[in-house]
């Protein structure tokens, strides 16, 4: 079945402490992207990948960081996680761009509700 | 970096064709429009795309004005089930071959039996 997974689906942690949002698809898709959900604010980019060991800042990159060493994971590293940063992340791939191309329909992942105390 | 705005909210009985409308002013040429349709606690899920005029598929048709500056998702007899929050989004094109993606804030539809 094809699908983006994303893991863990459930996350709480406090202030600091390192943690990883796994991200994997299996379309052999060229485009990832994260995203976070807040109330009001809709979906913001958070960094997008062209192609492996290819990123770009999104919308609000700051406190985010990832890496694209494989076509199919896509990672999220928060270095030192702040309560600002509590959100629901969603990961998502495209076959090509979206936005820029008829076929660059996104699929996203079932999202990570994420807490920082 | 493109901006949309679309209404924030939308309330529709069941069986009526429900307009929501997307105002794009700095689309770029090359850009398509896309629109996205989100339950609660899911992702969000592909509805349609479409470049100028009018693109209808079995779910929906959007129309696009001739300047694209703005798009109408049009969802036909609507049902309790399309209760969601709908998303307009525009590409801009941010360097050689790189998309930023600018979401808008979504218009959360309620339909009303």
């Amino acid at each position: 079945e094809a699908q983006v997974t994303q893991n863990p689906r459930y996350l709480i942690t406090v202030t600091g402490k390192k943690l990883t949002v796994t991200c994997s698809q299996n379309m052999n898709h060229e485009y990832m992207s994260w995203y976070r959900q807040d109330p009001g604010l809709g979906l913001r980019q958070i960094y997008y990948s062209m192609n492996v060991e290819v990123t770009d800042k999104g919308d609000v990159p700051e406190g985010y960081k990832v890496s694209r060493k494989e076509k199919r994971n896509f990672p999220l590293i928060l270095e030192s996680p702040s309560p600002n940063q509590t959100s629901l992340y969603f990961c998502a791939s495209s076959l090509t761009p979206p936005g820029g191309a008829a076929s660059g329909e996104q699929f996203f992942g079932p999202g990570t509700r994420l807490t920082v105390l | 970096l493109a901006k949309t705005t679309q209404p924030i909210s939308m309330d529709s009985y069941e069986g009526q064709e429900v307009n929501i409308t997307c105002s794009h002013n700095n689309i770029a040429t090359n850009d398509y429009i896309t629109w996205y349709q989100q339950f609660p606690s899911q992702g969000p899920r592909f509805i349609i795309q479409g470049y100028k005029t009018k693109v209808t598929n079995e779910v929906a048709s959007l129309f696009i004005p001739a300047d694209r500056k703005s798009s109408t998702l049009s969802l036909p007899r609507v049902s309790l089930s399309d209760t969601a929050v709908y998303y307009c989004l525009v590409g801009v094109r941010s360097g050689a071959g790189s998309y930023q993606l600018t979401f808008g804030k979504g218009t959360k539809l309620s339909v009303i039996p």
